[in-house]
């Protein structure tokens, strides 16, 4: 069984660009968390999607925006990127349960803003 | 407000040593799990231990065990006989669901360094 998949592996972008960052979860897995580990902040986390809609939102700027497929990918979308968003952006999806199930985590996103 | 604390940002053992890794939440949920993850360098967090608010029972899985106290508000991981592959960054995280959302509350880790 594939794991979750994150693409791309790393990415650089200057201050003011926008990244997208994509995820697919787990087959079965309808909910999909992003979470960004920042250097020194640990894993903050940013959005939850289930059955496509935004379920939960952490505390972020309305720029970091994201939306989850019918096929239950999900991609985040960082617009006006600014030089502390560099981070590693982490997806993670489990099954419906969510307090019960743990998250399976991919292998994350490296935004880098120079 | 909940929160979870690992005052250990870093441990260093020799191979062989048992080591503790300390985790303190706060919640004022009566309903909650309790996770453990484990980050290797290649940076994917590894699910290692989920527990729920009800169940205080200790667990053990190979050399890997768990210490679950309610009235301290603690959920301890200990490694016994540690191996240099047991190298990473350890979480400890919350889960906290109440007018029908949740989200994983992470501590900051805890890095744990094995020497031959």
């Amino acid at each position: 069984e594939a794991g979750v998949t994150q693409s791309p592996t790393h990415l650089i972008k200057t201050r003011g660009q926008q990244a997208t960052l994509r995820c697919s979860p787990i087959s079965g897995h309808t909910s999909v968390y992003w979470y960004q580990q920042a250097l020194g902040l640990g894993l903050q986390f940013l959005l939850w999607y289930d059955e496509g809609e935004e379920r939960n939102r952490g505390n972020f700027p309305p720029r970091f925006s994201g939306r989850q497929f019918p096929n239950y990918s999900s991609e985040l979308n960082v617009n006006a990127l600014e030089l502390e968003d560099s981070a590693l952006y982490l997806c993670a999806s489990s099954p419906g349960d969510r307090a019960n199930s743990p998250l399976h985590f991919g292998n994350g996103t490296r935004l880098t803003v120079t | 407000a909940q929160k979870v604390t690992q005052a250990q940002t870093e441990i260093s053992v020799v191979e062989k040593e048992d080591v503790t890794l300390d985790c303190v939440y706060e919640t004022r949920d009566t309903t909650y799990y309790l996770f453990w993850y484990k980050q290797p360098p290649s940076g994917e967090l590894v699910f290692l231990i989920r527990r729920n608010s009800f169940d205080e029972q200790n667990e053990i899985s190979g050399r890997y065990s768990w210490n679950f106290q309610k009235s301290t508000s603690s959920f301890n991981f200990t490694i016994t006989a540690s191996q240099v592959v047991d190298s990473a960054v350890y979480f400890c995280a919350l889960s906290e669901k109440r007018y029908n959302t949740d989200k994983l509350i992470f501590g900051t880790g805890t890095r744990l360094q094995v020497f031959p």
